[in-house]
């Protein structure tokens, strides 16, 4: 069984900065793309990034981008998102999601994890 | 930037049938994924590709996906499908995700 578990959550203050990882099990971690999707709190679903299987292809979304970096350790099966000179508007929980192909594009997220809350304040 | 369109809510009795839009310009040339999320829950992809159906997922959700809408439907719905639901595309113009709106079912 596929299993994907975030951690590095918490309370930061604006412009500060957080780690957040997702450990997975239960499969080739380089076959496959791997998402950063958050929640902000009683809101929709929101892309934040995507990289490809082998780390060499990445993308975000406009409200992230240059102050957010996802990458992944494939010899760990873990998936990383370095978060940046934080706002309160990143407050949400961020979900890390498993694609069910190698590259970003098209394909679905089959597998998501709990998710671990941010919550940034001042 | 691509947008997606969902109606805020549908409700609908326990054995009838519910149908959720998701609109989008051509979105019948992308191929639509769509998640439900429970409360307090994370998102589950109850149908992707359009119409197919991950495995462990009833047969009672559906999707279909032409022109300007994508729709998934519930048919014979139960207390249990009380959820948010989300479509979901690749916008390859920008290299991004994009989710819809989100619905949320009610189930009378």
């Amino acid at each position: 069984e596929v299993q994907l578990v975030e951690s590095g959550g918490g309370l930061v203050q604006p412009g500060g900065s957080l780690r957040l990882s997702c450990a997975a099990s239960g499969l080739t971690f380089s076959k496959f793309a791997m998402t950063w999707v958050r929640q902000a709190p009683g809101k929709g679903l929101e892309w934040v990034s995507v990289i490809s299987g082998d780390g060499h292809t990445t993308y975000y979304s406009d409200s992230v981008k240059g102050r957010f970096t996802i990458s992944r350790d494939n010899s760990k099966n873990t998936l990383f998102l370095q978060m940046n000179s934080l706002r309160a508007d990143d407050t949400a929980v961020y979900y890390c999601a498993k694609s069910r192909g190698n590259d970003p594009y098209y394909y679905p997220m089959d597998v998501w994890g709990q998710g671990t809350t941010v919550t940034v304040f001042s | 930037s691509y947008v997606l369109t969902q109606p805020p809510s549908v409700s609908v009795a326990p054995g009838k049938t519910a149908r959720i839009t998701c609109g989008g310009d051509n979105i019948g040339t992308k191929s639509v994924h769509w998640y439900q999320q429970r409360p307090g829950q994370a998102p589950v992809v109850v149908s992707y590709y359009d119409s197919d159906r991950p495995s462990g997922i009833p047969e009672r959700f559906s999707g279909s996906n032409s022109g300007n809408t994508a729709t998934l439907t519930i048919s014979s719905v139960e207390a249990g499908d009380e959820a948010d639901y989300y479509c979901q595309v690749w916008d390859s113009s920008s290299d991004h995700y994009v989710f819809g709106t989100g619905t949320k079912v009610t189930v009378l």
